[in-house]
């Protein structure tokens, strides 16, 4: 399995207040994705990075910012927290052939 | 329309059966289609992965792909109780998003 790791990996946070989730990987892929899991809707696409610094938005990015920085490392903002941001994000990356695997999770509680 | 759909079940198999698991996508620029297990409270794992049409078998498991049709398909034969878990689809609709349907939930009695 890819080594791949999440921090946190469980967060309490009020509305309002900006959180940022970090996404490891030790791999050297070069396709890194963050997705969001609720009840009844899957994975869905948050953003998605396809080399440092080029990233691009999937299909619910508003309110959310990403930044890859270096190429183990993909941060997921949520600029200012809302109670519908309450969910389980996954990370996962990569090689070329977009085979990819996933982190632990995260689950983001918004209060 | 969603870019990957599936069936959310529950699909219901008793043990040693085949399990049929489908799903459709709406790109036919779609090139990559794969399969993930999730067990509850579990993140997704990787099953199986195809490319082209036709059929590719891994032990249990033999994934269907009719790009014409734009329908893959994940048989699971002898079905066992282990197997009982979230099954998602996804597909590659450009070179670099990843884009999962919904899931089916499969479930393997004795």
């Amino acid at each position: 399995d890819a080594g791949i790791t999440q921090s946190p990996r469980h967060k309490v946070t009020e509305t309002g207040t900006p959180v940022t989730l970090r996404c490891h990987q030790t791999e050297n892929h070069r396709y890194m994705y963050w997705y969001r899991q609720d009840p009844g809707h899957g994975l869905r696409l948050i953003h998605y990075s396809y080399g440092v610094k080029d990233t691009d938005k999937g299909e619910v990015s508003d309110g959310y910012s990403v930044s890859r920085s270096k190429t183990e490392d993909f941060l997921l903002t949520l600029e200012s927290a809302t109670s519908s941001q309450t969910s389980v994000y996954f990370c996962a990356s990569a090689g070329g052939n977009t085979e990819a695997f996933f982190g632990q999770g995260t689950r983001l509680t918004v209060v | 329309q969603k870019e990957v759909e599936q069936n959310s079940g529950p699909l219901s198999v008793p043990e040693g059966a085949i399990a049929s698991l489908n799903c459709t996508y709406s790109d036919r620029g779609s090139q990559s289609f794969f399969w993930y297990r999730q067990y509850s409270g579990k993140s997704p794992e990787l099953i199986m992965f195809i490319y082209s049409n036709g059929d590719k078998e891994d032990g249990r498991f033999t994934a269907q792909l009719n790009k014409a049709s734009q329908y893959v398909s994940l048989l699971i034969r002898d079905s066992q109780p282990s197997d009982s878990a979230t099954y998602l689809c996804a597909v590659t609709p450009g070179p670099d998003k990843l884009i999962f349907g919904t899931g089916t939930r499969l479930q393997v009695f004795p």
